[in-house]
C-alpha cells in the first residue's frame, strides 16, 4: 500500500541553525501538507501546497518557514533559524485528486521529530 | 471558542465493549469530518471519514454525523486493547472560500481498553 515517507525520523539541532525536513508523498497525490506536534499538543496546521505554490499557511508558519517541491517526488520543509519552540513532531501529509475515491483523505508520513537545543 | 473540541479522557472501557467518543465544531460551514488514531510516539493514522448526516459503518467502527448539533461521533465495537490509543477528530472548515484541505484538529481522546 503505497504511504507518505519523511526522513530524518529525529533530527538534533543547536539553536539558531537551519533543518530541512524532507517528505515522499503518495506518488499521484496532488496536495501536500506540513503540520506539527508539539509534546502533548494538538496536532496544527502549518502549510498546504498544490500546483508548486502555498495554497493556505498558518499564523505559525512565519518568514523562518519555507516548503519546496524541488523534484517530482520530494516536499521539503527548512526552518532558517530554528528556536527552542520549534522543538515538536513534524508531519507531513498528502491528499489525492479531489474527485478521485478517498480524494479527501489526507495520509500522515511517520514523522520527524526535530529536537532544538 | 475552540473550533474542534474533544473530551480529553481518559476514557476506560473494558474489552468487548463499546467506545464511545465524541467531538462537536465550532464552524456550521465545515465539510468534511475524519478520525484519526494515534498510538503513543506515532502519526495519525486515518481510520474512517464522514461527509454526510446520518451514519458510516466500516467493520467495527461507526461514524455519526449530526451537522445541525455540529457533532460527530466514533463507536468502536468488540473494544480491544489494541484499539487503546489517542483518537483524534479533525474537521476541514472552510473560512471564506476554497479550502485546500487544511485540517483542524482536537485535541484528541485518550482510549484505554481493559482487559
Amino acid at each position: 500500500e503505497p504511504e507518505v515517507t519523511q526522513t530524518p525520523s529525529h533530527q538534533v539541532t543547536q539553536m539558531g541553525q537551519e533543518v530541512i525536513l524532507r517528505c515522499v508523498p503518495i506518488s499521484n497525490h496532488l496536495y501536500f501538507y506540513w503540520y506539527r506536534q508539539i509534546l502533548g499538543q494538538k496536532v496544527e496546521f502549518l502549510v498546504s501546497f498544490y500546483n508548486n505554490e502555498i495554497s493556505e499557511k498558518s499564523e505559525i508558519f512565519d518568514d523562518q518557514f519555507s516548503v519546496e517541491r524541488p523534484d517530482g517526488s520530494n516536499f521539503t520543509l527548512k526552518i532558517r533559524s530554528t528556536k527552542l519552540e520549534d522543538s515538536a513532531m513534524y508531519f507531513c501529509a498528502s491528499k489525492g485528486r479531489l474527485r478521485s475515491a478517498g480524494g479527501r483523505e489526507q495520509f500522515f508520513g511517520p514523522g520527524t521529530r526535530l529536537t532544538v537545543l | 471558542q475552540k473550533e474542534v473540541e474533544q473530551n480529553s479522557g481518559p476514557l476506560s472501557v473494558p474489552e468487548g465493549a463499546i467506545a464511545s467518543l465524541n467531538c462537536t465544531y465550532s464552524d456550521r460551514v465545515s465539510q468534511s469530518f475524519f478520525w484519526y488514531r494515534q498510538y503513543s510516539g506515532k502519526s495519525p493514522e486515518l481510520i474512517m471519514s464522514i461527509y454526510s448526516n446520518g451514519d458510516k459503518e466500516d467493520g467495527r467502527f461507526t461514524a455519526q454525523l449530526n451537522k445541525a448539533s455540529q457533532y460527530v461521533s466514533l463507536l468502536i465495537r468488540d473494544s480491544q486493547p489494541s484499539d487503546s490509543a489517542t483518537y483524534l477528530c479533525a474537521v476541514k472548515i472552510n473560512i471564506g472560500g476554497t479550502s485546500y484541505g487544511k485540517l483542524t484538529f482536537g485535541q484528541g481522546t485518550i482510549l484505554t481498553v481493559h482487559p
